[in-house]
C-alpha cells in the first residue's frame, strides 16, 4: 500500500534558522504531494503541493520540489520565525483520489 | 466562503453508547472525507464520497462504524456501540471537483474530539 515518512520530531530552532524537514513516501504511479500544516487549536489546512515531477510547491517562504528518483518532498525554509511553529503534515493523493499522510512532525521556533 | 463545518466540537460518552459526528463540506464540494486522527499521528482515512456514494470505505469498520450522505451535502458518522480505542478526533474534509483526481486541496473541518470513558 501507499505510505508517507517523515522525519520524527519534535523540531526546535531559533528564529531565523534553516528548515528542513523530510519527506519520503511510497506510492504506485505519480500521485500529487502536499504539505499541511497545523496550527495550535487550529484544523489542517494547504500550505503548498505538488502535482508531478519535478514541480516544485511554494507558499509563505516555504518550498517543496516532487523529486521522483528519491521518491521524496522535503520541505525547507530559509528563516524561520516564531509564527510557524505548528504542526506539518507530509501526504500523498493518487490519481484514484486516495489520500495518505505522515505521522506529522511538530515545529517549535524560539525568540 | 464559509469553511467546512463540524459539529459538536467536543463529545464524551461512556463505552456502548452510541454517537454521531455531523460535517457540513464546502459549498460545491462534491468529494467528502472522513478521517480518523490519533493523537501524535496524521489522519487515516475512513470514508471518502464523491457525491452521494462512498467510493473508499475499504478502512472504516463496519461493524460498528457507518456514514451516510444523503443528498451529497452534509454528512453524518456514526458509531454503535463506542468503545475505549475510538477516543480519537474525527476530521471531515471536501475537495472541490476541479482538476485530475487527487490533484485537489482538501479542506479540513475543525474535527470533534471523542472521549470514551
Amino acid at each position: 500500500g501507499n505510505s508517507v515518512t517523515q522525519m520524527e520530531g519534535p523540531v526546535t530552532l531559533s528564529e531565523e534558522a534553516f528548515l528542513t524537514i523530510n519527506c519520503t513516501y511510497t506510492a504506485t504511479g505519480y500521485p500529487s504531494l502536499f504539505w499541511y500544516v497545523q496550527y495550535p487549536g487550529e484544523g489542517l489546512q494547504l500550505l503548498l503541493k505538488a502535482t508531478k515531477a519535478d514541480d516544485k510547491g511554494s507558499n509563505k517562504g516555504f518550498e517543496a520540489t516532487y523529486r521522483k528518483e528519491t521518491t521524496s518532498f522535503h520541505l525547507e525554509k530559509g528563516s524561520v520565525q516564531v509564527s510557524d511553529s505548528a504542526v506539518y503534515f507530509c501526504a500523498l493523493s493518487t490519481n484514484a483520489g486516495k489520500s495518505t499522510f505522515g505521522d506529522g512532525t511538530t515545529l517549535t521556533v524560539k525568540p | 466562503e464559509a469553511g467546512v463545518v463540524q459539529s459538536p466540537r467536543y463529545k464524551i460518552i461512556e463505552k456502548k453508547q452510541p454517537v454521531a459526528f455531523w460535517c457540513n463540506p464546502i459549498s460545491g464540494h462534491n468529494t467528502l472525507y472522513w478521517y480518523l486522527q490519533n493523537l501524535g499521528q496524521g489522519p487515516e482515512l475512513l470514508i471518502r464520497y464523491e457525491n452521494e456514494e462512498a467510493v473508499d470505505d475499504s478502512q472504516l469498520p463496519k461493524d460498528r462504524f457507518s456514514a451516510e450522505r444523503l443528498k451529497g451535502v452534509d454528512s453524518t458518522l456514526k458509531i454503535q456501540p463506542a468503545e475505549l480505542g475510538d477516543s480519537a478526533v474525527y476530521l471531515c474534509a471536501s475537495s472541490s471537483p476541479m482538476g485530475r483526481l487527487g490533484s485537489n486541496e482538501q479542506f479540513f473541518g475543525p474535527g470533534t474530539r471523542l472521549t470514551v470513558l
